[in-house]
């Protein structure tokens, strides 16, 4: 089992050039999450779909969008990349509504130059 | 407004001795928390949660207290091993809109010294 798998691992992207994070996850779970993590603030939550067919908005959407492509596979776009965007971000997977963990990605280190 | 406050950003433990971390929060609503271990370069990895109807979890060497009146959670990690240094992050859960949500802290670097 692979678990969470988080494409591409390391990316360098212009100000204001666009990008795709992808996301895919093996453990049939029904709810995904896009986290950034940045120094001295640890996780913060960006966007998450409850189920296939629904994206919501977490603490730090502004500047990303999300699809939620079939219940496996999630998605990040940045579509004007910005210095403020360099972070490590992470996606997780887990069971909807219950009370468990959830599993992560090994994330994707983002520097906007 | 940080709901979830990890007041210390490192700790340094001796080997064998016992390594205390600590985590408080302000929304009264979570209603379960975890704690999660990361090594550089790696994602998060589940280590141990608990529920907010009990005080104490354990698992091997891994204790979680939580006290509700003081909203106030710790890891007890007995006896402390190299292998364990790494960032701990504590996390509280909500059901909040469509789904459950974690909320972070800032984490701690313990360090471990053989």
């Amino acid at each position: 089992n692979a678990g969470v798998t988080q494409t591409p691992k390391f990316q360098v992207l212009k100000t204001g050039q666009s990008m795709t994070l992808q996301c895919a996850q093996d453990m049939n779970h029904n709810s995904m999450y896009w986290y950034r993590q940045d120094p001295g603030m640890g996780l913060r939550l960006i966007y998450y779909s409850a189920s296939e067919g629904t994206t919501d908005k977490g603490e730090v959407p502004n500047g990303y969008n999300v699809s939620r492509l079939n219940k496996r596979e999630f998605s990040l776009r940045l579509e004007s990349a910005a210095p403020s965007q360099t972070s490590v971000y992470f996606c997780a997977s887990k069971i909807r509504g219950m009370n468990t963990e959830a599993f992560f990605g090994q994330g994707t280190r983002l520097t906007v130059v | 407004d940080q709901q979830v406050k990890q007041n210390s950003p490192s700790l340094s433990v001796q080997e064998g001795r016992i390594s205390i971390l600590n985590c408080d929060y302000t929304n009264s609503m979570f209603d379960y928390f975890l704690w999660y271990k990361k090594y550089p370069a790696e994602g998060p990895t589940f280590l141990i949660s608990i529920s907010s109807i009990k005080d104490k979890n354990e698992d091997g060497r891994f204790t979680v207290f939580l006290n509700k009146s003081a909203k106030h959670l710790s890891l007890h990690i007995v006896p402390s091993q190299p292998g364990d240094s790494a960032v701990y992050f504590c996390a509280a859960s909500v059901f909040s809109g469509s789904a459950r949500q974690l909320t972070f802290g800032s984490g701690t670097q313990l360090t471990v010294l053989p």
